[in-house]
């Protein structure tokens, strides 16, 4: 299956600051990507999809503020969590999205936030 | 709407034994239906998926599932656990909106494998 990275694998930050992740499709060009975030022993969240080149779509109740997403190419897309505060300590995962038609995701490695 | 359904938050097998997770799925449209793996801190993987054609689909690590229309069920199943099968499962079914997609995911069944 294809291959999808992130970047940091985890992060310990301070209250208030700004940590950005990376999500890396490295064997095909995707032109949807997806952040969840997954709580401790529960399922995944889906925070909202980005489309390369456009703006990204938030689930509802998502602060579109405070999680920015980038999708600035067909192989990266950019979640910076903007004011970090300990509630928002969690595994963050990616996904890229497959051949239209397949609707196949294919999941990053995760990254686990810790905020202090 | 369309939502999935894992019956089971937990299994325990013991090794060498059947393994069955179910998954329902409730949806307006023929489905598309996927089971992901996911072992500790790691992200998801792909283990097999539906999307129309055969019923029965032959997945990675021996694991397959059989699409039933008529159950609204596509269970997963291995005939012999191993220990490495200990993990999350997570049943997901597509669902499309405006020329894009999306998958609910279910719950999630932690499967135990008992030397």
């Amino acid at each position: 299956g294809a291959v999808v990275s992130q970047h940091p694998s985890r992060v310990i930050c301070k209250s208030g600051t700004s940590v950005k992740i990376e999500c890396r499709s490295l064997d095909f060009q995707a032109t949807t990507m997806f952040w969840y975030r997954q709580f401790p022993k529960q399922s995944l969240m889906l925070m909202a999809t980005s489309n390369e080149g456009s703006k990204a779509t938030y689930e509802q109740g998502v602060e579109k503020d405070k999680f920015l997403i980038n999708h600035a190419s067909l192989t990266l897309s950019t979640l910076t969590v903007t004011s970090a505060h300990p509630e928002d300590s969690s595994f963050y995962i990616c996904s890229a999205g497959g051949a239209v038609g397949t609707d196949t995701q294919y999941f990053g490695p995760g990254t686990r936030l810790t905020v202090l | 709407a369309q939502s999935v359904t894992q019956l089971g938050s937990h299994v325990s097998v013991s090794e060498g034994a059947l393994v069955l997770l179910r998954c329902n799925y409730s949806s307006s449209v023929p489905p598309y239906l996927f089971w992901y793996v996911q072992y500790p801190n790691q992200g998801l993987q792909l283990l097999l998926k539906y999307t129309s054609a055969a019923t029965l689909v032959k997945g990675i690590n021996g694991f397959e599932a059989e699409f039933k229309k008529s159950e609204t069920s596509f269970h997963l199943t291995k005939p012999s656990a191993h220990m490495s099968d200990a993990a999350e499962y997570f049943c997901a079914v597509s669902v499309r909106t405006s020329g894009t997609y999306k998958y609910i995911f279910g719950t999630g069944t932690r499967l135990k494998v008992l030397a």
